[in-house]
C-alpha cells in the first residue's frame, strides 16, 4: 500500500537559513511525489512535483526537493528561509496503479521561520 | 484562469442534520476529489469522480456521498451530521492522468469549514 510519513511535526529555523522538511514514502511502483504548503484557513497550494528525471526538481518560491530513491525520501529544501514560509507543508503520493488520482498525504509539518 | 472555487465557505449544523457542500473545479479538470482535513486525523481522502462517476472513494461511512455533474462540478452530502464531522473539507481538480502521462497534480479549493453543534 501507499504511504507518506513526514517525521517532524513542527520544523524551527531562522530567516536566512536553510530548511529542510522531511518526507519519507513507500509505494508499489513508480513513485509521483508531491509537495504542498497550507497557509492558515486556506486550502492547500502546489509547490513542486516528482515523475521522472533529475532527483533534484525545483518549484515555486526558491523551493526544491530532492528525489533519493535509495533512502525513498523526497526531502523538501530551500537555502534561505523566509519568515513568510511559515506554514503547514504537506507531502503527498500520488498512487501510480489502477486508482488513479488518488493521493495519500503525509501529517503534515508546520514550518516556523523567526526573525 | 479561475481557481477551485468551493461553496459555502463556513457552515455550522446541529447534530441530525444533512449538509450539502459544492465544488466547481478549474475549467478543463474533470477529475474531482474531496478529502476531510482536521487536526487529528490530518487529511483523509473521501471520493473521487471522474465523468460523473465515483472511481475511487475512502474508509467513510455511507453518511458521506457525493455526484459530479456533467460540467465536473461536484457536491458533496453529509447527513445525520455527528459532531465528529466537524472539519475543513477540501476539494481538489486536475486534469485525467488516463489520458497521458500520469504527472498531474490537484489543485485545491480554499475549503469549506464544517462545525457540527
Amino acid at each position: 500500500a501507499q504511504s507518506v510519513a513526514q517525521p517532524e511535526d513542527q520544523v524551527n529555523v531562522a530567516e536566512g537559513n536553510p530548511l529542510t522538511v522531511k518526507c519519507t514514502y513507500s509505494v508499489s511502483g513508480n513513485p509521483y511525489l508531491f509537495w504542498y504548503v497550507q497557509y492558515p484557513n486556506r486550502g492547500l497550494q502546489f509547490l513542486l512535483k516528482y515523475i521522472t528525471g533529475d532527483n533534484l526538481v525545483k518549484g515555486s518560491y526558491g523551493f526544491e526537493a530532492e528525489f533519493n530513491k535509495s533512502q525513498t525520501s523526497f526531502h523538501l529544501k530551500k537555502p534561505s528561509a523566509l519568515v513568510s514560509d511559515s506554514a503547514l507543508y504537506f507531502c503527498a503520493v500520488r498512487d501510480g496503479g489502477n486508482n488513479f488520482n488518488k493521493f495519500y498525504f503525509g501529517s503534515g509539518t508546520k514550518l516556523n521561520v523567526k526573525p | 484562469k479561475a481557481g477551485v472555487t468551493q461553496t459555502p465557505r463556513y457552515l455550522i449544523k446541529t447534530r441530525g442534520q444533512q449538509v450539502t457542500l459544492s465544488c466547481s473545479p478549474i475549467s478543463g479538470h474533470r477529475s474531482v476529489s474531496w478529502y476531510q482535513q482536521t487536526p487529528g486525523q490530518g487529511l483523509q481522502f473521501l471520493f473521487e469522480y471522474f465523468s460523473e462517476t465515483q472511481r475511487n472513494k475512502g474508509n467513510f461511512p455511507g453518511r458521506f456521498s457525493g455526484r459530479q455533474f456533467s460540467n465536473s462540478r461536484s457536491e458533496m452530502n453529509v447527513s445525520t451530521l455527528e459532531l465528529g464531522d466537524s472539519a475543513l473539507y477540501l476539494c481538489a481538480s486536475s486534469l485525467d492522468p488516463t489520458s497521458g502521462a500520469p504527472s498531474y497534480e490537484q489543485y485545491f479549493g480554499p475549503g469549506t469549514r464544517l462545525t457540527v453543534t
